[in-house]
């Protein structure tokens, strides 16, 4: 069965540090990979996706990825407490947009 | 939440009853992804429509379950008898080419 593997946190780092990410996924053969982050009682929103291997930045995000390890990150510069929410790793599963979720990190960003 | 559309947001069934969940993707897409959402769990996923076809229902539970996206109209998520643990937050999503999955508001199922 396809995995996806987060640690569940929570992870909490101070205001204006790095806050990093990691997830790990048992597929081999998947191509495209995501990062969700979602406030309590709301909808995933999407905040990065990455197909080939090394960084993506954008903004105050970084997604790294590293088929070889089938491990994939996510850092946040300068973090903020508005960035306190669970943030999901997703990969694709087949050859349509069909998703498999870790469980989530919880990031709280203290003042 | 990228234009697609979910209504309810919170639907509210005894047990026995019915749920139905609907959904409309994006302005000019034919397809759609429904995901549910446990309490305090991960999103996992439960089917895969385009208009007047699944595609893929294998996360889809065997039974009181049942999805359609028909030629006109939204699609629908269907639990028929619903029970305590069908309680959850259900998401409709589209996913432009190349551009990730874009999730609905959800639907908030609440079973007494």
């Amino acid at each position: 069965q396809k995995e996806v593997e987060q640690n569940s946190g929570p992870l909490s780092v101070p205001e204006g540090a790095i806050a990093s990410l990691n997830c790990t996924y048992s597929d081999r053969g998947s191509q495209s990979f995501f990062w969700y982050r979602q406030y309590s009682g709301k909808s995933p929103e999407l905040i990065m996706f990455i197909y080939s291997n090394g960084d993506k930045e954008d903004g105050r995000f970084t997604a790294q990825l590293n088929k070889a390890s089938q491990y994939v990150s996510l850092l946040i510069r300068d973090s903020q407490p508005s960035d306190s929410a669970t943030y999901l790793c997703a990969v694709t599963d087949g050859g349509y947009n069909k998703l498999i979720f870790g469980a989530g990190t919880r990031l709280a960003v203290h003042p | 939440n990228a234009g697609v559309m979910q209504n309810p947001r919170h639907l509210v069934r005894r047990r026995g009853q019915e749920a139905r969940l609907r959904c409309s993707p994006m302005k000019g897409h034919s397809h759609v992804y429904w995901y549910r959402q446990l309490p305090e769990e991960g999103l996992k996923f439960m089917v895969y429509l385009q208009k007047e076809n699944i595609i893929d229902e294998s996360g889809m539970p065997k039974e009181r379950f049942s999805a359609e996206f028909p030629k006109e109209g939204p699609s629908i998520l269907r639990i028929q008898q619903v029970v305590r643990g069908d309680s959850a937050a259900y998401f409709c999503a589209s996913s432009p080419p190349g551009q990730g999955t874009y999730f609905g508001p959800g639907t908030r199922l609440t079973v007494l």
